[in-house]
């Protein structure tokens, strides 16, 4: 059973650094992997998308890494801003699952400190 | 702008009623999803539909709970009769084919007292 671990669960960092946030799941045999961003209250914006076949994508102020064979992913926010404070998480659909059901982390939630 | 529209936003009910929830997925995309998210569980999955086919409920109570997609616009999910252990967020969510972005509406809070 795939398990998505995402650590730390909760980061403060003051404004103007960069965040890194981490990824890791249990099985390789995804078809991408999904950032995705939570604001109290809301529902999920999607951040990024990242095919099993890519090791990187880029969206602005945000890159996104991806190893497979080693189970993980790495967002990374450049020059944090205190509008990036929100949770934070990622989603794998499995290969192995028919249906590509999204499998979720628990999140990290972060604070950033103006 | 496209966009996964969920109805009620907000949802305050008494126990032993019957709660329905709408989700209106995004023009085109053939999959949805029902997640709950709660404090203790985070997000789980309710139910897929693919084509209108419902796909997998297993992570549905289905004593009570209860998915259905009368047509390519509407997903519904049904809850009779709630119960206060039901009280969390409900999320709809669709997608175009396996390897694309999901995108998620803005969620339903029920609060069943």
């Amino acid at each position: 059973k795939q398990e998505v671990t995402q650590i730390p669960a909760a980061l403060s960092v003051p404004e103007g650094e960069n965040l890194v946030l981490n990824c890791s799941f249990t099985d390789s045999a995804i078809y991408n992997l999904q950032w995705f961003r939570q604001d109290p209250g809301k529902g999920l914006t999607s951040l990024l998308l990242i095919q099993s076949s890519q090791r990187e994508q880029t969206s602005g102020r945000l890159n996104a890494s991806l190893d497979k064979s080693s189970g993980r992913s790495t967002l990374y926010i450049a020059a944090s801003q205190p509008g990036d404070s929100a949770t934070y998480l990622c989603a794998v659909p499995l290969t192995t699952d028919s249906w590509g059901k999204l499998q979720f982390g628990a999140g990290t939630q972060v604070v950033v400190t103006p | 702008d496209a966009r996964v529209t969920q109805t009620p936003r907000h949802k305050v009910t008494e126990m032993g009623q019957e709660v329905t929830m709408r989700c209106q997925p995004i023009l085109g995309h053939n999959t949805v999803f029902w997640y709950r998210q709660t404090m203790m569980q985070g997000l789980e999955l309710l139910a897929y539909f693919r084509n209108r086919a419902p796909l997998d409920d297993s992570g549905m109570p289905k004593d009570r709970f209860s998915a259905e997609m009368p047509d390519a616009t509407l997903a519904t999910l049904k809850i009779q009769p709630s119960e206060p252990r039901d009280s969390a967020v409900y999320f709809c969510a669709s997608r175009q084919g396996m390897n694309t972005e999901a995108f998620f509406g803005q969620g339903t809070r029920l609060t069943v007292v």
